[in-house]
């Protein structure tokens, strides 16, 4: 197992509440990546964060945002939560190679969240 | 655009055959790719992964090919045992505008191995 640890496990909320999720990065890592899982899919890459940072973005509206703390540990923010949210939230950690390239990313557990 | 695609979406084979998962990617400068197996209500795991100065790894009885021309690479597992029944993910590399690197998943592979 890894030591990228997520809470919650799992989440119910209402159409239009707003959501946090948190992460925690394996020790080492100053990299912290979040993707999107739907059933039968793919993880979706939503944002990655640096030293604090945003440093990259995927295809996912300002509703979705980030933050990262200085024991690199991340939070995925979500507001006005829509069914189609209805999800995996994967974190991953890992470490940053010269020129921004990536190196192996450690996923989390996840957050399963489901949207009423 | 950015793409992984991955063939096929469902495998079945018989315990002790082997399998092959292929993935395609679009990017030239992509250098960077890892497999991922994950069990059903599991975090996808890492279990091999390549770098693009290398053409081919292999870890037991897990192996990676790139083909940097073709732009494809493979998973093979040999000797197949049920307990490697699970989903597989490739991914691939793409270097975003903001100068770093994210990864790009393929949509999986259902690998079911009867005993």
């Amino acid at each position: 197992e890894t030591g990228v640890t997520q809470s919650p496990t799992h989440l119910i909320k209402t159409r239009g509440q707003q959501v946090t999720l948190r992460c925690s990065s394996q020790s080492g890592h100053n990299t912290v990546s979040w993707y999107q899982q739907a059933l039968g899919q793919g993880p979706q890459f939503i944002f990655q964060y640096y030293r604090e940072e945003e440093n990259g973005r995927g295809n996912f509206p300002p509703r979705f945002s980030g933050l990262q703390f200085p024991n690199y540990s991340s939070e995925l923010n979500v507001n006005a939560l829509e069914l189609d949210d209805s999800a995996l939230y994967l974190c991953a950690s890992s470490s940053l190679l010269a020129g921004g390239s990536t190196d192996t990313q450690y996923f989390g557990p996840g957050t399963r969240l489901t949207v009423l | 655009g950015e793409n992984v695609e991955q063939h096929p979406s469902t495998l079945s084979v018989q315990e002790g055959d082997s399998a092959v998962i292929k993935c395609t990617y679009s990017d030239s400068a992509s250098n960077y790719f890892p497999w991922y197996k994950q069990e059903l209500g599991k975090r996808p795991q890492l279990i091999i992964d390549i770098r693009s100065n290398v053409g081919e790894k292999k870890d037991q009885r897990i192996a990676v090919t790139l083909n940097k021309t073709a732009k494809h690479f493979s998973l093979h597992i040999t000797e197949t045992q049920p307990e490697d029944s699970a989903v597989y993910f490739c991914a691939a590399s793409y270097r975003m505008n903001t100068g770093f690197q994210k990864l790009v998943f393929g949509t999986g592979t259902r690998l079911l191995v009867s005993p």
